[in-house]
């Protein structure tokens, strides 16, 4: 398995601009996790779904930013507009749903690393 | 929300030496992780775990559920074990599965 995909890997754009961040998870894993990693604050979970059902958005900083999960293979991390204090990795994780504890372990992908100039 | 202190931030040890990394958090949880970020950023997880001990080569994770408190030991410390290590909990269901993250410690192993 290719593991957890994220494109772009780097993304520099300008401020105002709409930024839209990719993840394709493992196949066969039903939660999709959204973390966003800065100096000031390290990672912090924004968003994440379960089945394609956003569970949680509490940690979406602002109604800039917005998340999709249309299908099972595919999620998307928008923010628009883009402002420059929203430079930072933001990373995708996904996992498998299961009854033992092993089944919580989480795939990280490589994380998109962006800038707001 | 669980907050989640590690110890130290920073550690530079030489080569060989026995690596301590503590991890404590503030309210009860399922599990634990361990996660492992080189400098190139990707996160690898290393352990995860709801009690006792785990043990993984060189790297060994302990967690005591009672006292909320974990480590991390690396056994004859290497230059190719200088990374940022991270604990995390959460992430057992329950509507609780995002993982909260503790700021990190930086580790250098100097040859």
């Amino acid at each position: 398995d290719a593991g957890v995909i994220q494109s772009p890997r780097h993304e520099v754009t300008e401020m105002g601009q709409e930024v839209t961040l990719r993840c394709k998870p493992i196949s066969g894993h039903d939660y999709l996790f959204w973390y966003r990693q800065t100096m000031m604050r390290g990672l912090e979970l924004l968003i994440y779904f379960n089945n394609n059902v956003p569970i949680d958005d509490s940690g979406m900083p602002e109604d800039r930013f917005s998340a999709k999960m249309p299908n099972a293979s595919f999620s998307t991390l928008k923010i628009q507009p883009s402002e420059p204090r929203d430079s930072a990795v933001y990373f995708c994780a996904t996992k498998k749903t299961g009854l033992a504890v092993s089944y919580n372990e989480q795939f990280f992908g490589p994380g998109t690393r962006l800038t707001v100039l | 929300k669980n907050e989640v202190e590690q110890s130290p931030q920073n550690l530079t040890a030489q080569e060989g030496e026995f690596i301590t990394i503590n991890c404590s958090y503030s309210v009860g949880i399922s599990a634990l992780h361990w996660l492992q970020q080189h400098p190139g950023g990707g996160i690898v997880s290393l352990f995860m775990l709801s009690s006792g001990k785990k043990k993984h080569g060189r790297l060994i994770a302990t967690i005591n559920i009672q006292e909320k408190h974990s480590s991390l030991h690396i056994t004859a410390s290497h230059p190719r074990d200088s990374a940022v290590y991270i604990c995390a909990v959460g992430g057992t269901g329950g509507g609780a599965d995002g993982l909260t993250f503790g700021k990190g410690t930086h580790l250098i192993i100097q040859p």
